[in-house]
């Protein structure tokens, strides 16, 4: 089944305890994204990577990294997470620009 | 910069009662409309993509149209099941950042 899968769903943490969110896809997909949704805001773009080791900042990219190592899987992380980065996240992948996105789940992040 | 703008905010409908969302965007250099529908608690799915002015594409209830300025989704007839947020976003420009709007939340009564 065609798919991209993220982990955690959901994480409660404390201000600056460095994390990273996994992000996977099947699909063999060369573009994946990354995306925050806060209400009333609508999807914000953090990073995209449009292949292996090619990465470029979004809209909102201030207080996270991404890597992309390999094709299937693009992590992303907070090096110092702070409140404001409370938030849904979503990861999403894509064969090419004008493609139809495959979105994960969610992971739902709660830093106190 | 790149701005896409959904309205209304909400739309609350009975069954059967049609109806159209509007999705404004300022882009340069238009690769791709997209529409995408969003259940509570899940990620957004893939509805349709315009590329060009004119271009119309049709899946069961749901109609999406593209001018220079704006796109329209019409949900003829609706059912419970179409009620969702509907996201529109657009992907311009030589970077791949792609613009959403903020949605529109549909409720459909019976």
């Amino acid at each position: 089944e065609a798919q991209v899968t993220q982990n955690p769903r959901y994480l409660i943490t404390v201000t600056g305890k460095k994390l990273t969110v996994t992000c996977s896809q099947n699909m063999n997909h060369e573009y994946m994204s990354w995306y925050r949704q806060d209400p009333g805001l609508g999807l914000r773009q953090i990073y995209y990577s449009m292949n292996v080791e090619v990465t470029d900042k979004g809209d909102v990219p201030e207080g996270y990294k991404v890597s992309r190592k390999e094709k299937r899987n693009f992590p992303l992380i907070l090096e110092s997470p702070s409140p404001n980065q409370t938030s849904l996240y979503f990861c999403a992948s894509t064969l090419g620009r004008g493609g139809e996105q495959y979105f994960g789940p969610g992971t739902r992040l709660t830093v106190t | 910069e790149d701005q896409v703008t959904q309205s209304p905010e909400a739309l609350r409908l009975q069954e059967g009662e049609s109806s159209s969302l509007n999705c404004s965007y300022t882009v340069s250099g238009l690769r791709g409309l997209f529409w995408y529908r969003q259940d509570p608690g899940k990620g957004p799915e893939f509805l349709f993509t315009l590329y060009s002015a004119g271009e119309e594409k049709e899946k069961e209830r749901l109609k999406a149209t593209l001018t220079k300025k704006e796109s329209f989704l019409h949900i003829t007839a609706p059912k419970p099941e179409d009620s969702a947020t509907y996201l529109c976003a657009a992907d311009g420009g030589n970077d791949y950042k792609l613009s959403f709007g903020a949605g529109t939340t549909v409720t459909v009564r019976a």
